[in-house]
């Protein structure tokens, strides 16, 4: 299957710092690319959806100015989190889409391993 | 916001017991998805379901896409303990780019 990674894989930082997480697909295009948090014994809640090319769309509730994204090519896209704190202490997971596979209902997303960010 | 019900939200079972777990939604569903995921790790997916009644195997693993379009189970067969982890089922709206996730069910095997 497609494959996508994530980097760092973990990291800690001190509060009021900026962290980048990087998430590439390896061996596809991948048009848009989602970004997702996940706290402890929780499940993955969508924070937003990136499109190569243009502004990333938020989901409901997430500051667009404190997790910036960038997609600008068609492999990589950026997570950056700004002035964290330590309840933005999370997993955050990216996932791509195959472009490639695209059919009318078909939407298969591949996910990274994770970066686990520690604010302290 | 959308949401799907997964249940149960955990099962304690011993190896070689089969496993059943479900999603439902108030909503209709155009695919139906069932994720893995280990600790410190990303989901994996596992099945992938695009059309009402569709039943799809993986090895021991079974899923089907329910004829209402909003509800699937997956079951697993003769569970071994590489199987232990969190499945999630993950829908996807008609149109949209996104999925959305249910809670998770946290599968523990006592060998």
């Amino acid at each position: 299957g497609a494959v996508v990674s994530q980097h760092p894989s973990w990291v800690i930082c001190k509060s009021g710092t900026s962290v980048k997480i990087e998430c590439r697909s390896l061996d596809f295009q991948a048009t848009t690319m989602f970004w997702y948090r996940q706290f402890p014994k929780q499940s993955l809640m969508l924070m937003a959806t990136s499109n190569e090319g243009s502004k990333a769309t938020y989901e409901q509730g997430v500051e667009k100015d404190k997790f910036l994204i960038n997609h600008a090519s068609l492999t990589l896209s950026t997570l950056t989190v700004t002035s964290a704190h330590p309840e933005d202490s999370s997993f955050y997971i990216c996932s791509a889409r195959d472009f490639s596979t695209r059919r009318s209902s078909y939407n298969e997303q591949f996910f990274g391993p994770g970066t686990r960010l520690t604010v302290l | 916001g959308q949401q799907l019900n997964q249940s149960p939200q955990s099962m304690f079972i011993q190896e070689g017991e089969d496993v059943s777990m479900n999603c439902t939604s108030s909503s209709i569903f155009n695919t139906w998805l069932w994720y893995k995921q280990e600790p410190g790790e990303g989901p994996v997916l596992l099945i992938a379901l695009y059309k009402a009644g569709e039943l799809t195997s993986n090895g021991r693993l079974t899923a089907q896409f329910g004829i209402t379009r909003k509800d699937s189970f997956l079951n697993i067969s003769a569970s071994i303990p590489s199987d232990v982890g969190i499945y999630f089922c993950a829908g996807q709206l008609l149109g949209a780019q996104k999925l959305v996730f249910g809670q998770g069910t946290r599968l523990t095997i006592n060998p």
